[in-house]
Order: structure tokens, then sequence, then C-alpha cells
């Protein structure tokens, strides 16, 4: 079964700080793809990025970026310039492709708070 | 293009009664999973329907049970409820199986308060 660690419960900066959240995955599969959701308040899951396993070219999308590394089982996700607006809760989730039994596989995500 | 429709946003129900969700998904797509979140075991999978059958489920009772409508639109039932099944339940679209393989929309949610 597939497994997704989220180690960082929560994570305060300071507005402007950059801010890494890990994600580390455990899988046997060869193909799946990886996912980065925000959380905010009001609970919808705002879909951030799906990574292919078979890409490993990182990803820069105006403020965030994402690093991910098939060698380490790790899928990084960077906040450049943090802002309050930021703040949410982030899951990184892992999905076997061509459809497995599990759906997707979330960690418990990372609570980040941005202080002005 | 409207997103993903969860109905009631919130609810509030005794122990042993039973609760229907609903959602509609996007226009055009076919898929449908639920999600439950609660604080202790996070997100986990409860199901997954196409073309009104069940694909796959997730480690869930059986109190749990879904169904989905010639016109994708999905609903969830819990049947005898327990405090435990107090948590928010999330629906995802997907154009088609493999749902992982086109991406999901999620929706808002449905908050459910068992007392």
């Amino acid at each position: 079964a597939q497994k997704v660690t989220q180690a960082q419960t929560e994570i305060s900066v300071v507005e402007k700080e950059d801010v890494t959240l890990d994600c580390v995955y455990e899988t046997r599969d060869t193909t799946y793809y990886l996912f980065w959701y925000k959380q905010p308040p009001s609970g919808e899951l705002v879909f951030l990025i799906r990574r292919n396993s078979f890409d490993e070219q990182n990803e820069i999308s105006g403020r965030y970026s994402w690093n991910f590394q098939k060698s380490t089982s790790s899928f990084n996700f960077t906040i450049t310039a943090s802002q309050v607006v930021d703040s949410a809760v982030y899951f990184c989730a892992f999905g076997a492709s061509g459809g497995g039994a599990d759906g997707l596989t979330f960690g418990k995500g990372t609570h980040l708070i941005i202080q002005p | 293009k409207a997103g993903v429709t969860q109905t009631p946003r919130y609810l509030i129900k005794t122990r042993g009664q039973q609760v229907t969700l609903s959602c509609s998904p996007i226009s055009g797509h076919r898929s449908v999973s639920w999600y439950q979140q609660t604080p202790g075991q996070g997100l986990q999978f409860l199901f997954e329907y196409f073309s009104e059958t069940q694909r796959n489920k997730g480690n869930f009772p059986g109190r749990f049970s879904g169904r989905q409508f010639s016109n994708s639109r999905s609903e969830m039932n819990v049947s005898t409820l327990e405090l435990g099944d107090s948590a928010l339940y999330l629906c995802a679209s997907s154009f088609s199986p493999p749902s992982v393989d086109y991406g999901y929309t999620f929706g808002s949610g449905t908050r459910l308060t068992v007392v």
C-alpha cells in the first residue's frame, strides 16, 4: 500500500519569507501521480499541481515551485516571498496511474501560518 | 463553468439516524469520488462511481454506501450514525476513470456533526 508522509505538522513564518513544505511517499508502483492541494478554512481542496512519475522536471508557477526527486521519493513544495493569503493547510497526495483501488492517498497535511 | 456542488453545506444529526449527502460533478465529468476528512484519520477514500457503478471502495464499514445517477450526480448515505462519523465529507469529480490520470476537482464539502 502507498504511504504519504508530511512530517511538518505546522509551520509559521513571517510574510515575505520563503517556506518549503516537505512530502515523502512510499510505493511499489512504477507509474503514478503526485498532487499538492491547498485547503483554506472554507474546506474546499484547491488543486495546485499534478506530477507524473516519469516527469522529474521541477516546475515553477509564479511564487510556487515544486521539486520532484524520484531517488529520494520526495515531492517538496516551496513558496517564495510568502503572503498572508498563503495561510492554509497543504496536502500532498499520491495516486496510482491506471486507477488504483485506493483512490488518492493523502498525507496528514501541513498547516502553514503566514504572519503579517 | 460551475464547479463541484455539494449539498447541504452543514448538517447536524443524532446518533442512530441516517444521512444522505449529495454531489453534482462538473458538467461533462462522469466520475465521482468521495472522501472523509477527520482530525484523527485525515483524508480517507470512501468510494468512486462511474456510469452508475461503484468502481472502488475504501476501507469503511457497510454503513457507508453511495450511488450515482444517470446524470452523474452522486449521493452517499451513512446509516446508523455514530459520533465518529462526524467529519467533512468531500466529493471530487473527474472526467473519466482512471480518475488519477485525468485529475480531480473537489467540492467545498459537507460538514456532518453527529450528536
